[in-house]
């Protein structure tokens, strides 16, 4: 069975603050995405990476940062968390770039940056 | 860049009933999924359909490339497809997400 795990299921944050987001997976999956869920919104893109110790930009990357120490784990780092951070994050991967059919999820992580 | 509409934002129908689902979307796309979302937050992938149509189960999804628009219909409705139906179309790699419609099945 497929599987995209997060850590923390949720975690509440200090404005300016350090946020560590944790993401493993156990598909042998090339790709790895981090997303960014607003509360009546659709997912936005934040990083992906193919390969480890690389990592590429998606549409909203601005105050974050990726980090893909192998292939199967991918974390995302806020240095100096805002506000405008509070979200749920979810971590996905795939085979292909874009693989929309084996696409996986993971089960995201509650952000409330306060 | 890709704008994706999905249509109603909420459904709230009785257990049996069917649904349709609407997704449209600016660009051209190569790629288009369907997923849902629990109540809880967790997002699973429903299907894949680019173009024509495409069935799994109780779902039937249309896609009409040139107009641009998918349909999702679900039949014979159950309170567990109760959940958020994302639509992701992508003309390149990236999926874009519309932002859902809320489905809730009474009992």
């Amino acid at each position: 069975e497929a599987a995209v795990t997060q850590s923390p299921r949720s975690k509440v944050a200090v404005t300016g603050g350090k946020v560590t987001l944790s993401c493993h997976q156990t598909n042998n999956h090339d790709y790895m995405y981090w997303y960014r869920q607003d509360t009546g919104h659709g997912l936005r893109l934040i990083h992906y990476s193919y390969v480890a110790d690389s990592t590429e930009k998606g549409d909203i990357p601005d105050g974050y940062k990726a980090s893909r120490p192998s292939q199967e784990n991918f974390s995302l780092i806020l240095e100096l968390a805002s506000l405008s951070q509070t979200a749920v994050y979810f971590c996905a991967s795939s085979d292909v770039r874009g693989g929309a059919e084996t696409l996986y999820f993971g089960s995201g992580t509650r952000l409330t940056v306060l | 860049g890709q704008q994706v509409q999905q249509s109603p934002s909420s459904l709230v129908l009785q257990e049996g009933e069917n649904a349709e689902l609407q997704c449209n979307f600016s660009s051209t796309a190569t790629q288009l999924q369907w997923f849902y979302q629990s109540p809880g937050g967790s997002l699973v992938s429903l299907l894949s359909n680019p173009s024509g149509t495409k069935h799994t189960g109780r779902l039937t999804s249309t896609t009409v490339t040139k107009e641009r628009r998918s349909s999702l219909h679900i039949s014979s409705s159950q309170t567990t497809d109760s959940g958020t139906y994302l639509c992701a179309p992508s003309g390149s790699w990236q999926l874009i997400f519309g932002s859902g419609t809320q489905l809730t099945v009474m009992p």
